[in-house]
């Protein structure tokens, strides 16, 4: 199975500032035939469920705010958001859909410093 | 309007049963695979189980595999989670959430029903 694994599990950054996380995956989920990768970003805010950001790697979900972007191919991936807001504070998981079973990242917590 | 309305949760004794239901609405509910996706208090996302738009096809985590049961109702727009031999460790908030149609990954998710196992 495909084990991923998000660093940091803890972020702290200023408003407006940059938020970068990163998830590594223990297989590669790029896909040769349609060259995509198997890859997609969720938000979790407090009280509430998951939603969706980000999927193939880097397309966002209609209605994400534009500096919500992923980035990244085959093993190595991140999740950037660029000018942080407070509404972003948050836990994000990377998961892979590359295999089945789906799995997610450990999670990172994105708060205000 | 999308929605994924669980219920069926409760607190209940290692070894016990209980069955969640997965209420949908604001979209063809036939041409969806949905999974479970669990939360133990405090900790990460787990994926339970799924089952693809037909229902012809299922898959379970190791975990859970040979005592939960995956099923959905088309004519109801309803999928379910039986849960059976229920363990102090399947204590989580349990979510379903909608597959997207060209891969597995997850558009829409419900509020979540909360699983107790406690003696």
């Amino acid at each position: 199975d495909a084990v991923l694994t998000q660093s940091p599990e803890y972020l702290p950054v200023s408003l407006g500032e940059r938020a970068t996380i990163n998830c590594t995956s223990s297989q590669s989920l790029l896909y040769s035939l349609d060259n995509k990768n198997y890859l997609a970003w969720y938000q979790q805010r407090p009280g509430q469920p998951p939603k969706l950001l980000i999927f193939w790697a880097s397309t966002r979900e209609s209605g994400v705010p534009e500096r919500f972007s992923g980035s990244g191919s085959g093993t190595d991936f991140a999740l950037t958001i660029n000018s942080l807001q407070a509404e972003d504070v948050a836990l994000y998981y990377c998961q892979q859909y590359f295999r089945s079973p789906p799995a997610f990242g450990q999670g990172t917590r994105v708060e205000i410093k | 309007e999308v929605r994924l309305v669980e219920s069926g949760g409760g607190v209940v004794r290692p070894g016990e049963s209980l069955r969640l239901t997965c209420e949908v609405s604001g979209f063809t509910f036939g041409d969806y695979g949905f999974s479970w996706v669990r939360q133990a208090p405090g900790k990460g996302l787990e994926w339970v189980s799924d089952i693809i738009w037909s229902g012809d096809k299922t898959g379970y985590a190791d975990s859970v595999r040979g005592r939960f049961t995956i099923s959905r109702d088309d004519g109801k727009h309803s999928l379910y989670l039986e849960m059976n031999s229920l363990r102090v460790d399947d204590t989580a908030l349990y979510y379903c959430a909608r597959a997207n149609r060209a891969a597995e990954y997850f558009d829409f998710w419900g509020q979540g029903t909360l699983v107790a196992v406690s003696s």
